[in-house]
């Protein structure tokens, strides 16, 4: 079983519509849970982080973990043609921002103007 | 902003030659890493380093795969005897082990014909 899995996609959507990007993960050694955002041919870029189960908000942006199901979730809401992008999950196993990162494989997104 | 750069932006190489990929991290972080990306595969964590040394590395960082801090701002990848799987985009990435996240840098896109 892979580390962490993510569907592909691409997932098309409407400007305006609630997104749903989910990973599953395998080990329940994972701490710290993050969500990236990369646009073509750039690095990625943090979104969002958490430790613990639960949600977390920053504007349109939800993260949601739930570590008994390992399974993580991003939403977006009232979405924009700049989310555009190509999202990753990934998590590392210490509580920290220098451990080593492992990402999912990245679901595309397109939001249609 | 501070932000991590990293050039070249684009090379070309021949199998068996040898690259520098070279990344100038953000100016007061004291961890450095390496990661990689195949066209249409997930982001790869390669190495780790810190304290002039390094903490970690994948089973993908053989002995064909060196890291060096020559100075104080610059941090290199060298790929001794490139081979046609190890075209890739090579991301580097800082942190300064305090703030909840690795800044990565906008990656160089190695080609090997």
């Amino acid at each position: 079983q892979k580390e962490v899995e993510q569907d592909p996609g691409p997932l098309s959507v409407p400007e305006g519509a609630i997104v749903s990007l989910n990973c599953t993960y395998s080990n329940s050694a994972f701490q710290y849970f993050m969500w990236y955002r990369q646009y073509s041919r750039k690095g990625p870029e943090l979104l969002m982080y958490t430790y613990s189960s639960g949600n977390k908000e920053d504007g349109r942006f939800t993260a949601q973990v739930d570590k008994s199901s390992k399974y993580i979730s991003l939403f977006i809401r009232d979405s924009q043609p700049s989310d555009s992008a190509t999202y990753l999950c990934a998590m590392s196993y210490m509580k920290t921002s220098y451990d080593k990162v492992i990402f999912g494989p990245g679901t595309s997104l397109s939001v249609i103007p | 902003e501070p932000e991590v750069t990293q050039t070249p932006s684009h090379q070309v190489t021949q199998m068996g030659q040898e690259v520098i990929l070279r990344c100038v991290p953000i100016s007061n972080h004291l961890y450095f890493y390496w990661y990689r990306q195949i066209l249409g595969q997930k982001v790869e964590f390669l190495v780790s380093f810190y304290n002039n040394e390094i903490s970690e590395k994948s089973e993908i960082f053989d002995d064909q795969f060196s890291v060096e801090r020559p100075d104080g701002s610059n941090f290199t990848l060298k790929i001794r005897s490139t081979k046609l799987e190890d075209s890739a985009m090579y991301f580097c990435a800082s942190a300064n082990g305090t703030q909840e996240t690795q800044y990565f840098g906008p990656g160089t896109r190695l080609l090997v014909l």
